[in-house]
């Protein structure tokens, strides 16, 4: 079954770690998208991919870092974690303009 | 600045009403325009999309768009306390994203009571 993954769901870790979220999908779409989210809060565009090796940032800042090795891998890298870094952070796909979304990684920094 | 606005809420409706959510658009270029539904602590749900003017059903969900008025809408019929969530508008464009890029609105808390 074509589906988007995202591991670990929850994760709950110390400052300073580093620390890498991982996105699979299964769907064969090209482009795909990290946002973060707040609870309660709206969507924020944080890196999208176009296709392997293109990687772009989106439009909220971050310290995070991206890759796209393969089209149907997106993991999301911080390098060093700080309380700031607390949030849900959800991966995307698309193909012809609609988005489907992953479960969401919960990251809770200490 | 491309925006998308909805009214947060919460909007109260008696299960087995209509449910109307709206949303409005700043980018007139805008070419396709979705609805989310959101359940607190999930990720969004893509439940209607439509790309040209006027009405378009699925199932209890009817979305609604009027270009020249930059207008989003949808209609849940038969609300059902299940359909409490927050309802996200998207629409096509915004600062990021490439041409597949969605610019969200933050969403309408909708609450159907039994």
């Amino acid at each position: 079954e074509a589906d988007i993954y995202q591991t670990p769901r929850y994760l709950v870790i110390g400052t300073g770690k580093k620390i890498t979220l991982e996105c699979s999908q299964t769907m064969g779409h090209d482009k795909m998208y990290w946002y973060q989210q707040d609870p309660g809060m709206e969507l924020h565009l944080i890196h999208y991919s176009y296709g392997v090796n293109s990687t772009e940032k989106g439009d909220l800042s971050s310290e995070s870092t991206v890759s796209r090795i393969r089209t149907e891998h997106f993991p999301l890298t911080l390098e060093s974690a700080r309380p700031s870094h607390t949030s849900q952070y959800l991966c995307a796909s698309s193909r012809g303009g609609q988005q489907f979304f992953g479960p969401g990684t919960r990251l809770t920094v200490l | 600045q491309k925006e998308v606005e909805q009214n947060s809420g919460p909007l109260s409706v008696p299960e087995g009403a209509i449910a109307s959510l709206n949303c409005t658009y700043s980018d007139r270029g805008s070419q396709s325009f979705f609805w989310y539904r959101q359940y607190s602590g999930k990720s969004p749900e893509l439940i209607m999309s439509i790309y040209s003017n006027g009405d378009k059903e699925d199932g209890r969900f009817t979305a609604q768009l009027n270009k020249a008025s930059q207008y989003v809408s949808l209609l849940i019929r038969d609300s059902q306390p299940s359909d409490s969530a927050t309802y996200l508008c998207a629409v096509n464009g915004g600062s990021g994203g490439g041409a597949d890029g969605l610019t969200f609105g933050k969403g309408t808390h909708l609450i159907i009571q039994p």
